[in-house]
């Protein structure tokens, strides 16, 4: 069973504009979330995390925020460039474990 | 810092036969990882070792997947009598700390059974 979902698997936004990414957890015992980007041939790349004490993270254009109630985060990139296309993998883990348990990515396209 | 090594890159074989994945981590990292993923699918857990000790497996690794990491710095993923069903990458990933530290991963190897 899918513990982690990213129900949009694609994406377009225009060059300048935000890009939001979404995803929805099931397990209420995740208490530590993170984005990851992965381009073709190569493997993911850390790009943002957040732990369950808070509810927004910001790194420079990126901003997770996490909606503990709803079981729910997002990832917000402001603003979006053609460099940031790639596929986006939202990744959720309980501190009883050491597994990252991931959703099935979504793919974003920053149009010029 | 050379990041996550992993060989072959890609690894063609005929079902029934025996193949062998190797990883490097970062080199003072202490945690590994073996993730597996699939078209379509994000990455899926598979087992992690902190030092030399395999500390957790997924109900993923089947009788036929073993891996080691005999003196804690390098590790071999084998998968014996593959099946088409193992086709896929095959992602390493390593970290350092006691935390919730993020992931370093490599670029994988690409299984192909025929």
């Amino acid at each position: 069973d899918q513990q982690v979902k990213q129900n949009s698997p694609s994406l377009s936004v225009q060059e300048g504009r935000i890009s939001i990414l979404n995803c929805d957890y099931t397990n209420s015992m995740f208490d530590y979330f993170l984005w990851y980007k992965k381009y073709p041939a190569e493997g993911p790349t850390f790009l943002i995390s957040i732990s369950s004490i808070k509810d927004k993270n910001e790194d420079g254009r990126f901003t997770v925020f996490l909606n503990k109630s709803a079981k729910h985060l997002s990832l917000h990139i402001v603003p979006s460039q053609p460099g940031d296309s790639a596929v986006y993998f939202c990744a959720a883990s309980a501190d009883s474990g050491y597994a990252l348990n991931f959703g099935k990515g979504t793919s974003l396209l920053v149009t010029p | 810092d050379t990041g996550v090594s992993q060989n072959p890159r890609h690894k063609i074989t005929k079902r029934g036969q025996n193949v062998t994945f190797r990883c490097d981590p970062i080199s003072e990292h202490n945690r590994l990882y073996w993730y597996r993923q699939t078209l379509g699918q994000g990455p899926e857990f598979l087992t992690y070792f902190q030092n030399e000790a395999q500390l957790e497996k997924s109900r993923l690794l089947s009788d036929r997947f073993s891996a080691e990491r005999p003196k804690g710095s390098f590790s071999t993923l084998e998968i014996q009598r593959t099946e088409q069903g193992d086709s896929a990458m095959y992602l390493c990933a390593s970290s350092q700390g006691t935390g919730r530290e993020k992931l370093f991963f490599g670029s994988g190897t690409q299984l192909s059974v025929l």
